[in-house]
């Protein structure tokens, strides 16, 4: 069984400008959540997916960003303008089950200059 | 909102010597689970709890679920080189969306 993916696995932009992260969880998987870690910090949820419905996007920080998952297969996440603050890690993973164990993926870090 | 804390932020260790790190919750779970990243890695599970008072073991690992549902605890005991990471538990509140909240995670660094 193939693991989570994600692209592309380093992003490096400028402020302003405008990044897309892409994530392909397991296969029947139908939960997918975003997760963001700065600095060596906590894991910050930003949402979760069932299918292609957003069951909670509260840690979602402002509209400056854009989950998407099409078809309840992968997901996208763009940040939009990208700001000095929103550099980090961003994970994805994935789960069969709402309360089960969790699929990680390799994240991207993404840095804003 | 529910706010899930760990300690110590940061432990050193000697190899062979035991290492432990807590989860406190602000607020009642309904399971936890744990992690851990290495260096350069990703989350990985390590283990879920359910019920009060669970003790759960792994090799050198044992896991614990406090009797309120509000704490947690891993042990590792005689600590190897292949432990270091962070270690990180993950709390989900009980009661309608069972939101995950991660905490704010254990490095560790074991010395040979």
């Amino acid at each position: 069984e193939a693991g989570v993916t994600q692209f592309p696995s380093h992003s490096v932009i400028e402020k302003g400008q405008t990044v897309t992260l892409r994530c392909d969880p397991i296969s029947g998987h139908d939960n997918l959540y975003w997760y963001r870690r700065v600095m060596g910090k906590e894991i910050k949820f930003l949402l979760h997916f069932v299918k292609e419905s957003k069951q909670d996007e509260s840690g979602m920080p402002n509209n400056r960003f854009l989950a998407e998952r099409t078809g309840g297969t992968y997901s996208t996440l763009k940040v939009q303008p990208a700001e000095l603050e929103d550099s980090g890690v961003y994970f994805c993973a994935s789960s069969r089950a709402p309360l089960g164990e969790q699929f990680f993926g390799p994240g991207t870090r993404l840095t804003v200059l | 909102g529910q706010q899930v804390m760990q300690i110590p932020q940061y432990q050193h260790v000697q190899e062979g010597e035991d290492f432990t790190t807590y989860c406190n919750s602000s607020t009642t779970l309904s399971n936890i689970q744990w992690y851990k990243q290495r260096p350069g890695g990703h989350p990985v599970f390590l283990i879920q709890l359910v019920k009060s008072g669970e003790v759960k073991k792994q090799k050198r690992l044992t896991f614990q679920f406090g009797e309120a549902k509000k704490n947690s605890s891993l042990h590792i005991t005689a600590t190897q080189t292949t432990d270091v990471g962070t270690y990180f538990c993950a709390g989900r509140n009980s009661g309608g969306y069972q939101k995950v909240t991660f905490g704010t995670g254990t490095k560790l660094q074991v010395i040979p």
